[in-house]
């Protein structure tokens, strides 16, 4: 079975440039959350979909979106960069949005640098 | 309210020996306390988790301890091995499934 995948699995950027990051997620996974981890912390919620409506937002200003298809991948689009947005893009899939849906499964991430 | 605070930041074991990772939450609401074990370069990958209505929870070498008075919660980690080093991470479930992360800790085990 393949696991959540991400892409692409690195890529650079300058500021004030636009980035999509991809996910697909486990296969009967419908609810997919985004995280950011900045080097040295831990992952930080930015966003959850189930059926394709955003069922969460954390603390991030409107430059970050997010969308997701009726095959249950993802979309994470972050406008005007900014050199703190440098960070790996972390995509995670659960079988639904609710607490009693079971565990976060993590991809491996999308590496972005900003220079 | 939504913080997890995690300690400490870097553990140096020596093989053989037992790991200890603490966290600490404030947050009442939190229903499901996962631990994650990160390699470089690497997705978290869940180890072990707990619900706050069990003390202790074991699984091979590693063990998590409850203590919901308290609002801590512990990893154990038995005959530490040198392929145990990594970064771990507590992180504690809110409403919707989403989860809040401590700060992580690097862990190194010495051979």
């Amino acid at each position: 079975d393949a696991g959540v995948t991400q892409s692409p699995t690195h890529l650079i950027k300058t500021r004030g440039q636009q980035v999509t990051l991809r996910c697909s997620p486990i296969s009967g996974h419908k609810s997919v959350s985004w995280y950011q981890q900045v080097l040295g912390q831990g992952p930080q919620f930015i966003f959850q979909y189930y059926e394709k409506e955003e069922r969460g937002r954390g603390n991030f200003p409107d430059r970050f979106s997010a969308r997701q298809f009726p095959n249950y991948s993802s979309e994470l689009n972050v406008n005007a960069l900014l050199l703190g947005d440098s960070a790996l893009y972390l995509c995670a899939s659960s079988l639904g949005p609710l607490t009693n849906t079971g565990e976060l499964f993590f991809g491996e991430g999308s590496r972005l640098t900003v220079l | 309210q939504q913080q997890v605070k995690q300690s400490p930041q870097s553990l140096i074991v020596q093989k053989g020996g037992i790991s200890i990772i603490n966290c600490a939450y404030e947050n009442t609401a939190f229903d499901y306390f996962p631990w994650y074990q990160q390699f470089p370069g690497k997705g978290p990958a869940l180890l072990i988790a707990i619900r706050p209505d069990v003390s202790e929870k074991k699984e091979g070498r590693f063990t998590i301890s409850f203590n919901k008075s308290a609002k801590q919660f512990s990893l154990h980690i038995m005959d530490s091995q040198p392929g145990d080093s990594a970064t771990y991470f507590c992180a504690a479930r809110g409403a919707g499934n989403m989860l809040t992360f401590g700060g992580g800790t690097r862990l190194m085990v010495k051979p």
